[in-house]
């Protein structure tokens, strides 16, 4: 159980166009839902959370306008990076928490991420 | 400010061997600490957790972690060691709280020689 959905799984676009990614929680419903990123042998940074329903609360740092995020249903958040450019290029993780296990004991499922070129 | 710090980088062991992987941990309260693995170009697989009782935690894959209040340290470990396991392995630390994320350390790359 508790799995979580990424896609795509790689994607080259030219520099200055869009691109989405979707996070779907497949057997569960996923209230928050959170989006990291790795840039090669890194560790992963917290991007933003999202919560389904509302705005997405978006870690220092990390431009709200370039990296837009909807979480619109309980199964679904999507990230779209808008106008992207080289230095975007990274590896994005999406990750869920289970409805019914908001507090911090439980772990978190994650997708199985995206790599992203930016040409 | 909650942090986890992993203080190597990479870990070199030989197949059959025990193995560890060190963490070090920075919160405010009690913590909630977690182990997770990726295999290149994937996400992370959680291994195992500690919330609280026994401080010895056992988990996916043969693994296990020590959990040292006194030493702020939850320590990954396994007996002995699978060239399979090689990946990179994240120590990450959560607030007790609805609606937190994972902060993770740096991550440190454990590789398993035959």
């Amino acid at each position: 159980g508790a799995v979580v959905s990424q896609h795509p799984s790689w994607v080259i676009c030219k520099s200055g166009t869009s691109v989405k990614i979707e996070c779907r929680s497949l057997d569960f419903q996923a209230t928050t839902m959170f989006w990291y990123r790795q840039f090669p042998k890194q560790s992963l940074m917290l991007m933003a959370t999202s919560n389904e329903g509302s705005k997405a609360t978006y870690e220092q740092g990390v431009e709200k306008d370039k990296f837009l995020i909807n979480h619109a249903s309980l199964t679904l958040s999507t990230l779209t990076v808008t106008s992207a450019h080289p230095e975007d290029s990274s590896f994005y993780i999406c990750s869920a928490s289970t409805r019914l296990a908001q507090s911090g004991n439980s772990p978190l499922h994650f997708g199985n991420g995206t790599r992203l070129t930016v040409t | 400010a909650q942090s986890v710090a992993q203080p190597e980088d990479q870990v070199n062991v030989a197949e059959g061997n025990p193995l560890t992987v060190k963490c070090t941990y920075s919160v405010s309260g009690n913590p909630y600490l977690f182990w997770y693995v990726q295999y290149p170009n994937r996400g992370l697989q959680f291994l195992l957790k500690y919330i609280t009782g026994d401080n010895l935690v056992k988990g996916s894959y043969g693994f296990e972690a020590e959990f040292n209040k006194s030493q702020t340290s939850f320590h990954l470990k396994k007996p002995s060691a699978l060239v399979s396991d090689s990946a990179l392995y994240f120590c990450a630390v959560r607030a007790n709280q609805a609606g937190t994320a994972l902060i993770f350390g740096k991550g440190t790359t454990l590789s398993v020689s035959s």
